[in-house]
């Protein structure tokens, strides 16, 4: 069973400061990883992906995988109150058998507090 | 724009009435995917398709059928819907299945 674990939260930032969020995945042969950003009875939107181990930077973003730990994480710089939002970690593997597709953790509730 | 759409976008139904939650794409992609989420679950696929009339089970089909006939179509039915299917679905598509997923609106459903 693929598993994908976040911390629930709430996290609470103060405005203009880094918000660092974590998520741990169980299957090695994970090769795709996602960050989505998900506002309360809205739909999932697409943050970042990333496919290789180190950092990808996108404007106030930034995804890092470390695969050897099973680890990603999303920065957000410069916190604005308009990122507090539920932000989900989602992995994707190439092994098959059984469900095929994203993984999705439960979650990091954020809350940037102005 | 490319967008992914769902119909309808709320539902009250009462159980055991036949329905279809419908789910277009405009962007040409391969991969398909219907998944519910409820609280304290987070989002858990439902079916999958990887190309036209190729369809296969998420983890948790039971209760739920899907076709796939058209690239750009991929309805999901539910035949006898019950009470513990009250969720929001969303339906999601990508070029392939290790790419990106992107999301339609939501449906918002419940059974009486």
């Amino acid at each position: 069973q693929k598993e994908v674990e976040q911390n629930s939260g709430p996290l609470s930032v103060p405005e203009g400061a880094i918000a660092s969020l974590n998520c741990t995945y169980s299957d090695r042969g994970s090769q795709s990883f996602f960050w989505y950003r998900q506002y309360s009875g809205k739909s999932p939107e697409l943050i970042m992906s990333i496919y290789s181990n180190g950092d990808k930077e996108d404007g106030r973003f930034t995804a890092q995988l470390n695969k050897a730990s099973q680890y990603v994480s999303l920065l957000i710089r410069d916190s604005q109150p308009s990122d507090s939002a539920t932000y989900l970690c989602a992995v994707n593997s190439a092994s098959g058998g059984g469900a095929d597709g994203l993984t999705f953790g439960k979650g990091t509730h954020l809350i940037i507090q102005p | 724009e490319a967008q992914v759409t769902q119909n309808p976008r709320y539902l009250i139904t009462v159980t055991g009435k036949k329905l279809t939650v419908t789910c277009s794409q405009n962007m040409n992609h391969e991969y398909m995917s219907w998944y519910r989420q409820d609280p304290g679950l987070g989002l858990r696929q439902i079916y999958y398709s990887m190309n036209v009339e190729v369809t296969d089970k998420g983890d948790v089909p039971e209760g739920y059928k899907v076709s796939r006939k058209e690239k750009r179509n991929f309805p999901l039915i539910l035949e006898s819907p019950s009470p513990n299917q009250t969720s929001l679905y969303f339906c999601a598509s990508s070029l392939s299945r290790l790419n990106e997923q992107f999301f339609g609106p939501g449906t918002r459903l419940t059974v009486l």
